[in-house]
């Protein structure tokens, strides 16, 4: 059974770095994909940056310069971190596995919501 | 970059009623397109992938069209568990997706 679980520190202090770990159950980070999508309170979906099966990267190019998303295929976890962190980085982050047949996301995990402030 | 318009921001409608969504792509994407489900509190579902295809489990209420660039998320009878927020995604310039800017959904 395919699932994802994201963990994190819930808040984190403006200008500081935030660490989070997707793990997942299911499948093996070897075989495919996992993204990282952020959602800001009421509002929508934003593509942060995806690690590659084969461990490659790519990062949304408004992120690019505060994002690092890293893997440790023996543990099936990844990690995002994210410095230099503002009030407007408040937002629940999910972790998503894709499917690269029409390329989509198939399989969401539950969200974590991190909030920036002092 | 490509943009997806999606429309209407919000409806509502009465059970049984028909729904349509509809996301326009700023460009040709093929049928490049997914919608999903989002219920308060929880992580997107996935409905619909390459445009038309129904994903595992999802009732077959749903369906998806495209014409040309535009793209259709239909509702044929709406049941009381259909509210949310309903987002599609291209997945033409993956990994650059980019998603529509939702509609929420509600019962009148």
């Amino acid at each position: 059974q395919v699932q994802l679980k994201e963990s994190g520190p819930g808040l984190v202090q403006p200008s500081q770095t935030l660490s989070l770990t997707c793990t997942v159950a299911g499948f093996s980070l070897t075989s495919y994909n996992v993204h990282w999508v952020r959602q800001p309170p009421g509002k929508g979906l934003e593509w942060m940056g995806v690690i590659w099966n084969t461990g490659g990267t790519r990062y949304n190019s408004a992120l690019k310069s505060r994002l690092s998303i890293t893997k440790d295929t023996s543990k099936s976890q990844v990690f995002l971190k994210m410095n230099s962190l503002q009030t407007e980085d408040t937002a629940t982050y999910y972790c998503a596995r894709d499917n690269d047949n029409y390329w989509h996301f198939d399989f969401w995990g539950p969200g974590t919501m991190v909030t920036v402030s002092s | 970059d490509i943009q997806m318009t999606q429309s209407p921001a919000s409806l509502s409608a009465s059970l049984e009623e028909i729904v349509t969504i509809t996301c326009q792509a700023s460009q040709d994407i093929g049928n490049w397109l997914a919608w999903y489900q989002q219920k308060p509190g929880e992580s997107p579902q996935l409905l619909i992938s390459g445009a038309t295809s129904l994903a595992d489990g999802v009732p077959s209420r749903f369906s998806g069209s495209r014409s040309g660039t535009q793209f259709s998320l239909k509702i044929s009878r709406l049941q009381v568990e259909d509210p949310g927020i309903y987002y599609c995604l291209q997945g033409y310039s993956a990994p650059l997706f980019t998603f529509g800017s939702g509609t929420k959904l509600e019962i009148k």
